[in-house]
């Protein structure tokens, strides 16, 4: 499967716990973003990387957020000291510069992550 | 700043039957995108059709096209002969024409359901 891949696909955590989640763009993508999903509502974005570089990142990333993305390959969102409002749906979609497929994000299957 | 609104939190199908699923936004730019995006339950994320503003003609793919309306800021889904495997969320997203432009902006879903 090519496609964007996130691991693990479910987290179940304590709050107060820090977090971890990874994803895998499509090979070739430079661009990879993440966007947090809750309950009945649509995705909203948090911050975007072109190859190693994090070019944007939205105000709902709070200080206890962080996401990186060495060599412009995998990227890992971490959330530290997590709160029960951190609960929700975490996805990340990759894009490329190039060819039919010009900026179309392709969306993985998500994290959904629980905090008691 | 841009919003997306979706007013149909709802809607409903039978099969075979024609759909219209509405969506409006607001911008101060002239050239963008928009875009509709399928989330079956507990699936991934997939891009159903795309609109760059700047063209004129609606865009068609298979059973699914839009009506444009650049004026109104409206963005309207299309599905013609209504198939079981068309029930999911459906969201309405924007993104910004300029190349550092990157983030979608989504509205807050249709649920859509198609009865057989």
């Amino acid at each position: 499967d090519t496609g964007v891949s996130q691991n693990p696909r479910h987290k179940i955590t304590k709050r107060g716990q820090n977090v971890t989640f990874r994803c895998d763009p499509i090979s070739e993508h430079n661009r990879l973003y993440w966007y947090r999903q809750t309950l009945g509502q649509g995705p909203e974005f948090l911050t975007y990387f072109q190859n190693e570089a994090q070019l944007e990142k939205s105000r709902l990333l709070s200080d206890r957020f962080s996401a990186e993305r060495p060599k412009g390959s995998f990227s890992t969102l971490e959330i530290q000291r997590t709160e029960q409002g951190d609960s929700a749906m975490y996805l990340c979609a990759s894009s490329t510069q190039s060819g039919p497929y010009y900026n179309e994000q392709f969306f993985g299957p998500g994290t959904r992550l629980t905090v008691l | 700043a841009q919003t997306v609104t979706q007013s149909q939190p709802e809607m409903s199908v039978q099969e075979a039957e024609t759909v219209t699923l509405s969506c409006t936004y607001d911008t101060s730019e002239s050239d963008y995108y928009l875009f509709w995006y399928k989330q079956p339950p507990s699936r991934q994320m997939i891009l159903v059709i795309r609109q760059e503003a700047y063209k004129q003609q609606n865009a068609t793919e298979n059973r699914f096209s839009v009506n444009f309306q650049k004026a109104a800021k409206s963005f309207s889904l299309k599905i013609s002969d209504s198939q079981l495997g068309d029930a999911a969320m459906y969201f309405c997203a924007y993104r910004g024409y300029g190349g550092s432009q990157g983030n979608l902006i989504f509205g807050k879903g249709t649920k859509l359901s198609v009865k057989p």
